[in-house]
């Protein structure tokens, strides 16, 4: 199957700094890749959707100023995470979907990245 | 808007056992259906999907799942439950598209007893 790759797997950071996490398509181009955040126990939420070369569409109640996303390649997209707090502490996932054909029916996840903020 | 509810939080099951994890979903047009797969602190991996044509749709490791239309449910079962089996499982429905984006359900838990 297609291989996503995020980037870091775990970071720490102190709380009102930034964090960048990478989401890499290594062997197929992504027009349009996902962003989830994942809490204990629950179930992915939708943060936002981004495509490649536009702005991203964001999910109600996520804040785009906290959560920048940019998608500047077929191949990557990230996330900054602003001004870091405690309460964004969390698992962040990305996906990836293809330009379609049969790959184009399903996402693809990376491995996820835990952030925690102190 | 599409959603997906998942029938109980956690499900636990003898090894060797029959697994039923139930999911319906609710669409406005025909979805592409999913289920997924998670161990912790771990990305998703996909059991298997309905996009199209053959409603019994079988997976990875074992598992199946049947597209009931009528009944507006895509619940996912294995036969004989292995303890390797116990993870966290997701049903995800997105429209027919390749930008379209994939709504999960709350997960349920599936436990393997000796």
């Amino acid at each position: 199957g297609a291989v996503v790759s995020q980037h870091p797997s775990r970071v720490i950071c102190k709380s009102g700094t930034s964090v960048k996490i990478e989401c890499r398509s290594l062997d197929f181009q992504a027009t349009t890749m996902f962003w989830y955040r994942q809490f204990p126990k629950q179930s992915l939420m939708l943060m936002a959707t981004s495509n490649e070369g536009s702005k991203a569409t964001y999910e109600q109640g996520v804040e785009k100023d906290k959560f920048l996303i940019n998608h500047a390649s077929l191949t990557l997209s990230t996330l900054t995470v602003t001004s870091a707090h405690p309460e964004d502490s969390s698992f962040y996932i990305c996906s990836a979907r293809s330009t379609g054909g049969f790959r184009g029916t399903e996402a693809f996840f990376g491995q996820g990245t835990r952030l925690t903020v102190v | 808007a599409q959603s997906v509810t998942q029938l109980g939080s956690h499900v636990s099951v003898s090894e060797g056992a029959l697994v039923l994890l139930r999911c319906n979903y609710s669409s406005s047009v025909p979805p592409y259906l999913f289920w997924y797969v998670q161990y912790p602190n771990q990305g998703l991996q996909l059991l298997l999907k309905y996009t199209t044509g053959a409603t019994l749709v079988k997976g990875i490791n074992g598992f199946e799942a049947e597209f009931k239309k009528s009944e507006t449910s895509f619940h996912l079962t294995k036969p004989s439950a292995h303890m390797s089996d116990a993870a966290e499982y997701f049903c995800a429905v997105s429209d027919r598209g390749s930008a379209s984006k994939i709504i999960f359900g709350s997960g349920t838990r599936l436990s393997i007893r000796p």
